[in-house]
């Protein structure tokens, strides 16, 4: 069972307008999420995340969205650039029972083209 | 502050042996996750390490196997390869935080 699922495999927009990448979830007990950008041949590298008990956060051109009654988290990049083509993932993490530890769950990941 | 690595960075195996992969985690991280990517599963979580102690474990058969060391360098194996095998295998370090840093992975093919 798929807990965490990027619908979209792939997405396409043109440089200066908004980049709009979906996540939908199905666990309510994850506590935290976040996105992470692949370039090919290099591991993902951490975007941005937001906790569960928060609705927006921001940082630069990057803004994270999460509706909780809706499981839903969207990723917004204005304004897209060229440079911001690469996979990106979304990842859920949930506390153990020990409350020591976090484990990511992954979405399958969409690719964002951006066109000059 | 280096990242993390991860040795080798291309692998070519046969059906049927072993495989050892390395990874050095950033330096004063604990906690070391290995996750497995292929085109049609996305990243899969293998395993997590936090002081030599496995914590977490993902749904992989036996045959996926780790450890960690007192440095937190961490080695994952895999024994009997299956050509299902063939896929990226990244390595995570974290602080004991949701954040975690990649490494750029090491591309297994099984033949």
């Amino acid at each position: 069972d798929q807990q965490v699922k990027q619908n979209s495999p792939s997405l396409s927009v043109q440089e200066g307008r908004i980049s709009i990448l979906n996540c939908d979830y199905t666990n309510s007990m994850f506590d935290y999420f976040l996105w992470y950008k692949k370039y090919p041949a290099e591991g993902p590298t951490f975007l941005i995340s937001i906790s569960s008990i928060k609705d927006k956060n921001e940082d630069g051109r990057f803004t994270v969205f999460l509706n909780k009654s809706a499981k839903h988290l969207s990723l917004h990049i204005v304004p897209s650039q060229p440079g911001d083509s690469a996979v990106y993932f979304c990842a859920a993490s949930l506390l153990n029972s020990g409350g020591s530890n976090y484990k990511l769950t992954f979405g399958k990941g969409t690719l964002l083209t951006v066109n000059p | 502050k280096a990242g993390v690595t991860q040795t080798p960075r291309y692998l070519i195996k046969t059906r049927g042996q072993q495989v050892t992969l390395s990874c050095s985690p950033i330096s004063g991280h604990r906690s070391v996750s290995w996750y497995q990517q292929t085109p049609g599963q996305g990243l899969q979580f293998l395993f997590e390490y936090f002081s030599e102690t496995q914590r977490n474990k993902g749904n992989f058969p036996g045959r996926f196997s780790g450890r960690q060391f007192s440095n937190s360098r961490s080695e994952m194996n895999v024994s009997t390869l299956e050509l299902g095998d063939s896929a990226l295998y990244l390595c995570a370090s974290s602080l004991q935080g949701h954040e975690q840093f990649f490494g750029p992975g090491t591309r297994l093919t099984v033949l």
